[in-house]
């Protein structure tokens, strides 16, 4: 069921680093890949998304970067704070198919 | 501006037994997802609610059935509970069908014991 793989499981970045999360997806039907941001007890919260018809897509400190070719993204938390300890999860979906296919979370602590 | 409401937070039940989970759409929106996320896994489709019918379902059997309401809100009746259902259900809203743009409650927390 998975089409999309999620890297790494874990992450500790201190506080002002960059913390970078990537993802890659197998169906090339896909065009739209959203970011979602989850605390602990809490729903997922939609954070950045991007279609693949541009490589970068820039939001206050959360960029989301696109390789189309390799069929890959990320995403880059730039001075990363202890406020951005969560998981995150990546995702994608094509218009029209409700299914949204997710990967399986990183979880990301930020050290003061 | 409301956003995506569900109940129960948290519920326990026991094996065999059957289950309804309730959800209201952000405000706005007329269409409805539900989701099953296991812990420490990413969520997985379960179904979607348009003009009250089911529009597009996943890999789920059909102990999973839902409803959608005139005013938009949806349920989800999981029957004979089996202790592998024990999960996070989130309900997410969206403009309509067919958007990717979908937005999350905080889930209803389900064991099965």
């Amino acid at each position: 069921q998975q089409q999309v793989k999620q890297s790494p499981q874990s992450l500790i970045v201190q506080k002002g680093g960059i913390s970078i999360i990537n993802c890659a997806y197998e169906n090339t039907a896909f065009d739209y890949f959203p970011w979602y941001q989850q605390f602990p007890g809490k729903g997922p919260a939609l954070l950045i998304a991007i279609r693949p018809d541009v490589s970068e897509k820039k939001e206050g400190r959360f960029t989301i970067s696109f390789n189309k070719s390799a069929k890959q993204f990320s995403l880059h938390i730039m001075d990363s704070q202890p406020g951005d300890s969560a998981t995150y999860f990546c995702a994608a979906s094509r218009e029209g198919d409700n299914d949204m296919r997710f990967g399986a979370g990183t979880r990301l602590t930020v050290k003061p | 501006d409301a956003g995506v409401t569900q109940s129960p937070t948290h519920l326990i039940k026991t094996r065999g037994q059957q289950v309804t989970l309730r959800c209201s759409p952000k405000s706005g929106h007329d269409t409805v997802s539900w989701y099953q996320q296991a812990l420490g896994q990413g969520p997985q489709f379960i179904f979607q609610y348009y003009e009250e019918e089911e529009r597009q379902r996943g890999n789920f059997p059909d102990r999973f059935s839902g409803h959608q309401f005139p005013n938009y809100s949806s349920e989800l009746n999981v029957n004979a509970l089996l202790l592998g259902d024990s999960a996070l259900y989130l309900c997410a809203s969206s403009f309509t069908t067919g958007t990717n743009t979908i937005y999350f409650g905080e889930g209803s927390w389900l064991t099965v014991v």
